[in-house]
């Protein structure tokens, strides 16, 4: 029971690096959500997406794009990180409106 | 705009009492829904209890209950007979029923257990 599952973990970057988080969730969920976590802060909606090959941005989405080519996928990439986006990442996905987000373990990314 | 407040950076509590976690929000919307989230030191977010806007009752899991003041706006969590695992970040999180699923969240409250 994978459930949501994020990859990498942990990463760190150099500034102006690229990378791509991938979020895989095995419930057949139709909507997906990639946050970010700061310290003293809670978690704030970066981009999300309610179907396959649908994409829309959150309160935060610079500097970062989305994909969903496949309803279980749901990329995150960053084209030239900046140590701002060091954070916490975190992936969710639900099925029905009314129920409760589902989040995978989170990937902590540092940017030098 | 909708916002989520959470006045508590932080509480102490001792094992077997009961602790009150504050959340506000405000929002125009009549149908929205109300989630607390725990997150302990390992990171995950853990789902817990949810309030729908209509709902009459306060919703209750296990130890965890939801106290629902729809005219002031709060719905704060009380954890009963608390318990040294209980020491977590505790999120209040909102969504309306046009948001598609988004969540707002507040700054979380640090609870800590102790003896």
């Amino acid at each position: 029971n994978a459930g949501v599952t994020q990859t990498p973990k942990f990463r760190v970057l150099k500034t102006g690096q690229s990378m791509t988080l991938l979020c895989a969730q095995d419930m057949n969920h139709e909507y997906m959500y990639w946050y970010r976590q700061d310290p003293g802060m809670g978690l704030r909606l970066i981009h999300y997406s309610v179907g396959e090959g649908t994409t829309a941005k959150g309160e935060v989405p610079d500097g970062y794009n989305v994909s969903r080519l496949k309803k279980q996928n749901f990329l995150l990439g960053l084209e030239s990180a900046a140590p701002s986006q060091t954070s916490v990442y975190f992936c969710a996905s639900v099925g029905h409106l009314n129920q409760p987000q589902h989040f995978g373990d989170g990937t902590r990314l540092s940017i030098l | 705009a909708q916002k989520i407040t959470q006045t508590q950076p932080g509480m102490f509590v001792q094992e077997k009492e009961a602790v009150t976690l504050d959340c506000t929000y405000d929002t125009s919307d009549q149908s929205y829904g109300l989630f607390w989230y725990k997150q302990p030191s390992s990171g995950e977010m853990i789902f817990l209890i949810y309030q729908g806007s209509y709902d009459e009752q306060n919703a209750t899991e296990g130890r965890y209950s939801l106290n629902f003041q729809k005219a002031r706006k709060s719905a704060n969590l009380v954890i009963s007979a608390s318990q040294l695992g209980d020491s977590a970040m505790y999120f209040c999180a909102m969504k309306t029923t046009d948001s598609w699923g988004k969540l707002q969240f507040g700054a979380g409250t640090q609870v800590v257990v102790t003896p």
